[in-house]
């Protein structure tokens, strides 16, 4: 079972900031937070990924909470084609052989 | 990021042939892979973990004679729906785990099969 939690929808204003939060409050230590998108009929894009300090790459920023149970993604300038399934998921990372288990993850929708 | 391509992208098969959906990681070597299947409007389900050189290990629920997994060489795996019937219809994913970035994971394209 998927251990994290995201809401089922949001909506975005293109050029806007889309912050898509997560709950995880059972992550362990030395488990990692992934962040993956998928627009339909593709497969799933790696976006960005963090233990406990917060993150930032060419496409997103991802906070984390201090305490690990929750983080946000943060898409800063959201555009039309960042419309997607958003999946938001914990792994260990560590002995490399963890599996990705997806949950329902947050569709966003950006409107023009 | 690293890059995984799958083949073929569409396949139409008929009731009770096999069809092989090969997964190749073009820039890196990945001793591990996984295969996943994605019905519409549902999120992915894992099928199972393929490790080069050994027997793939199969999901709860997962016929492993139906769904045969190979993983020969650490660029490619393939997996093989066998007897194929209307109900495989899906769109199946690959993942490859690239330790050479953070053992992230990256995904295929995905592959659309279609059993007439």
């Amino acid at each position: 079972d998927a251990k994290t939690t995201q809401p089922t929808s949001m909506d975005c204003a293109e050029g806007r900031a889309a912050n898509l939060p997560c709950n995880h409050s059972t992550i362990s230590g030395n488990e990692y937070v992934y962040w993956y998108r998928q627009i339909h009929s593709q497969g799933p894009q790696y976006i960005i990924h963090g233990l406990k300090n917060n993150e930032t790459n060419e496409m997103a920023s991802l906070i984390i909470t201090e305490d690990r149970k929750s983080s946000t993604l943060i898409l800063p300038h959201a555009t039309l084609r960042d419309t997607a399934v958003y999946y938001c998921i914990v792994r260990v990372a560590i002995s490399g052989s963890e599996k990705l288990v997806f949950g329902k993850g947050t569709k966003l929708t950006v409107n023009p | 990021g690293a890059v995984v391509s799958q083949h073929p992208s569409r396949v139409i098969c008929k009731s009770g042939t096999s069809v092989k959906i090969e997964c190749r990681s073009l820039d890196f070597q990945a001793t591990t892979m996984f295969w996943y299947r994605q019905f519409p409007k549902q999120s992915l389900m894992l099928m199972a973990t393929s490790n080069e050189g050994s027997k793939a290990t199969y999901e709860q629920g997962v016929e492993k004679d139906k769904f045969l997994i190979n993983h020969a060489s650490l660029t490619l795996s393939t997996l093989t729906v066998t007897s194929a019937h209307p109900e495989d219809s899906s769109f199946y994913i690959c993942s490859a785990l690239s330790r050479g970035t953070g053992n992230t994971i990256y995904f295929g394209e995905g592959s659309w099969l279609t059993v007439v």
